[in-house]
């Protein structure tokens, strides 16, 4: 089945630096993958719509120079939290649908903590 | 924003019990999914059903669909330890590569 790679899956480190994320389709190609951020026993909130060859499109009151996404191939984008301050800790996960009108295959997340 | 209300926020029952978990959305829909989430991993996705049916069963699964009521329900048969997660319904509005809008969740506790 459709597997997607998410990389590092734990990630410490001093505030004020910037973190990159990973997350790879690693069967199945995709033209659009979605990042979304989950706080501890609360649900997803998506972040953006990461576009294979363009501009992401983020949700509103997520900041565009704070969370940079790139998505420069069919099977792989990345999301920079820049920066980093400790507000910005929390679980990070990107998911790909396999598809159109496909259910969406999820990375298994990273844990993000800024000290 | 968040559309999808998942009711119970929170369910414990015993090995062997049926477990419901029911969904609310507020807007139409193209589909509805339901995933699930082990402690600090990601989702899995249990089964999609579209706007135009009913019930879907996979397994010890069933989903139902009332598109008047904007509901969805989650039936887990025979529970096992092993279904101990949290259940999140996901709502896609339009068809393609739609964004998910999920609910709040229900954390399920399945005891041996």
């Amino acid at each position: 089945g459709a597997v997607v790679s998410q990389h590092p899956s734990w990630v410490i480190c001093k505030s004020g630096t910037s973190v990159k994320i990973e997350c790879r389709s690693l069967d199945f190609q995709a033209t659009t993958m979605f990042w979304y951020r989950q706080f501890p026993k609360q649900s997803l909130m998506l972040m953006a719509t990461s576009n294979e060859g363009s501009k992401a499109t983020y949700e509103q009151g997520v900041e565009k120079d704070k969370f940079l996404i790139n998505h420069a191939s069919l099977t792989l984008s990345t999301l920079t939290v820049t920066s980093a301050h400790p507000e910005d800790s929390s679980f990070y996960i990107c998911s790909a649908p396999a598809g159109p009108d496909q259910p969406q295959h999820f990375g298994d997340g990273t844990r993000l903590s800024i000290l | 924003s968040q559309q999808g209300e998942e009711d119970p926020q929170a369910l414990s029952i015993q090995e062997g019990e049926n477990a419901t978990m029911n969904c609310s959305y507020k807007t139409s829909i193209n589909n509805l999914q339901w995933y699930r989430q082990n402690s600090g991993r990601g989702l899995v996705h249990l089964i999609l059903i579209r706007s135009n049916e009913r019930e879907k069963h996979s397994g010890r699964l069933r989903v139902t669909l009332d598109t008047s009521k904007k509901s969805s329900s989650l039936l887990i048969t025979a529970s096992r330890a092993a279904d101990t997660a949290s259940y999140f319904c996901a709502t896609a509005e339009n068809s393609g590569y739609s964004t998910l809008t999920f609910g709040k969740g229900t954390m399920l506790l399945v005891s041996p």
